[in-house]
């Protein structure tokens, strides 16, 4: 079964540097994802992405967060200055087409930052 | 404001017993209703899902009952076993164009042999 690929698994960054997420998403899919899920909380949408631009995007998403799909197949996040609060687990999702199809998720990146 | 109010936190059942997880929702513009399921390092893994057209659908020994009137719906599994011990959390959407998932603070179940 196709599935959302995430790399790294675990990413260990000092407060101040700069990190990229990155996702494959199921090959078909036109809609991605980023949510992210602090340790023992419930899990937070950040943006979606679709034909190239943001569709949306919530309150987490600030400036210090961009997107990008640099080629066919990857979606990367891309955080600026990371602030120790940026310590969470981060998902890549991706559906399939419009209207409220099912939204697949990959296993997380664990992003720590000291 | 908290979108999805989900219960309980947690939850302990034998195997064999029926656990039944609820959320409550305020905004009837949402018109999405699934169920995710997340193992220990895992990411959220798609369960169940339900449209406000109707009041229940089942697949397997999952099923989603919904009240649209009082804008409640619920989870419950079937037969429990002890490989469905995992975190759970229902989520919303909003009719088309908005395709954000807002979901609820998770419940822990814990099936028991």
């Amino acid at each position: 079964e196709p599935e959302v690929t995430q790399t790294p698994s675990h990413q260990v960054t000092q407060m101040g540097q700069e990190v990229i997420l990155r996702c494959v998403p199921i090959s078909n899919h036109l809609y991605f994802y980023w949510y992210r899920q602090i340790l023992g909380q419930k899990v937070e949408f950040l943006v979606s992405f679709y034909n190239n631009e943001i569709s949306e995007k919530s309150e987490i998403f600030d400036d210090q967060f961009s997107v990008e799909r640099p080629d066919g197949s990857n979606f990367t996040l891309k955080i600026r200055s990371t602030k120790l609060e940026d310590s969470a687990m981060y998902f890549c999702a991706s559906s399939e087409g419009m209207g409220n199809q099912p939204q697949h998720f990959g296993d997380g990146t664990r992003l720590s930052i000291l | 404001q908290q979108q999805v109010k989900q219960s309980p936190q947690s939850l302990i059942v034998q195997k064999g017993g029926i656990p039944i997880i609820n959320c409550a929702y305020e905004n009837t513009a949402f018109d999405y209703f699934p169920w995710y399921q997340q193992f220990p390092g895992k990411g959220p893994a798609l369960l169940i899902a339900i449209r406000p057209d109707v009041s229940e659908k089942k697949e397997g020994r999952f099923t989603i009952s919904f009240n649209k009137s009082a804008k409640q719906f619920s989870l419950h599994i079937m037969d429990s076993q002890p490989g469905d011990s995992a975190t759970y959390f229902c989520a919303v959407a909003p009719d088309t164009g908005r395709r954000a998932l807002t979901f609820g603070s998770g419940t822990r179940l814990q099936v028991q042999p």
